[in-house]
């Protein structure tokens, strides 16, 4: 299976702030690579498809960007409703999707 | 508006079997390249996929827990059920279903399917305990 990593694992800061989160593959994954906001109590919700495609209705503050191996998620300008955790995911091997282990934003 | 929703016991007891069903609303599981997954979540930790399965009946699974997995459709109760074996404490998670979303994209003569999970259900809460 395609081992995921997340750095940093947890991330102090204030609103306003520019956020980056970054996801590295175990392999090359091409651009097959997905964001999710995971907020206390409640389901993840999906944010960027395909490293840098915005899912309808997500603000257009979070981007995507990457290939291969690295990739970022970044936030222009942190909101107090953006305090959550982040994951990546792949999907390359549609044999076995993997997910990261998460970057938990908090409030500096 | 399309919608997936788990159900399944609350309680199971170690070395019993797990049997979840997720039902979905506003899409059909006959959908071409379309498929539902299951994903686990322990309590304060990360996101573990379990396993999937697409419209066309392909499934797969957690190489770690595959050999305790089943996986199946019946579309017309447009219903996914997933049954986990040998239950164990360390099982103790919520279960999410969600739907596997397909985005085509054409770079000249290549055709590149890219899978993402875009409607998810609420979850359901599994204590394993005797």
């Amino acid at each position: 299976d395609i081992q995921m990593t997340q750095s940093p694992s947890s991330l102090s800061a204030s609103v306003g702030d520019r956020v980056t989160i970054t996801c590295r593959a175990g392999q090359s994954i091409s651009s097959y690579l997905n964001w999710y906001q995971q907020k206390p109590g409640k389901a993840p919700k999906l944010l960027i498809y395909a490293a840098s495609s915005l899912q309808s209705g997500v603000p257009s503050r979070f981007s995507g960007s990457g290939s291969g191996t690295d990739f970022t998620l970044s936030i222009s300008s942190l909101q107090p409703e953006d305090f959550a955790t982040y994951y990546c995911q792949q999907s390359y091997s549609t044999r076995e999707f993997t997910f990261g282990p998460g970057t938990k934003v908090d409030i500096k | 508006q399309v919608t997936l929703k788990e159900s399944g016991p609350v309680l199971v007891k170690p070395t019993e079997t797990l049997t979840l069903t997720c039902t979905v609303s506003g899409f059909s599981l006959s959908n071409a390249r379309m498929g539902v997954s299951w994903i686990r979540q322990p309590p304060g930790k990360a996101l573990d996929w379990l396993a999937h399965i697409f419209s066309n009946d392909e499934k797969s699974y957690s190489t770690s827990l595959k050999s305790r997995l089943t996986v199946t459709k019946d579309t017309s109760k447009s219903q996914v059920v997933l049954t986990m074996t040998n239950m164990d404490p360390v099982d103790t998670a919520t279960y999410y279903c969600a739907r596997i979303q397909d985005a085509t994209m054409v770079r000249g003569v290549i055709v590149n399917h890219y899978y993402y999970m875009d409607v998810w259900g609420k979850g359901t809460t599994v204590t394993v305990s005797s």
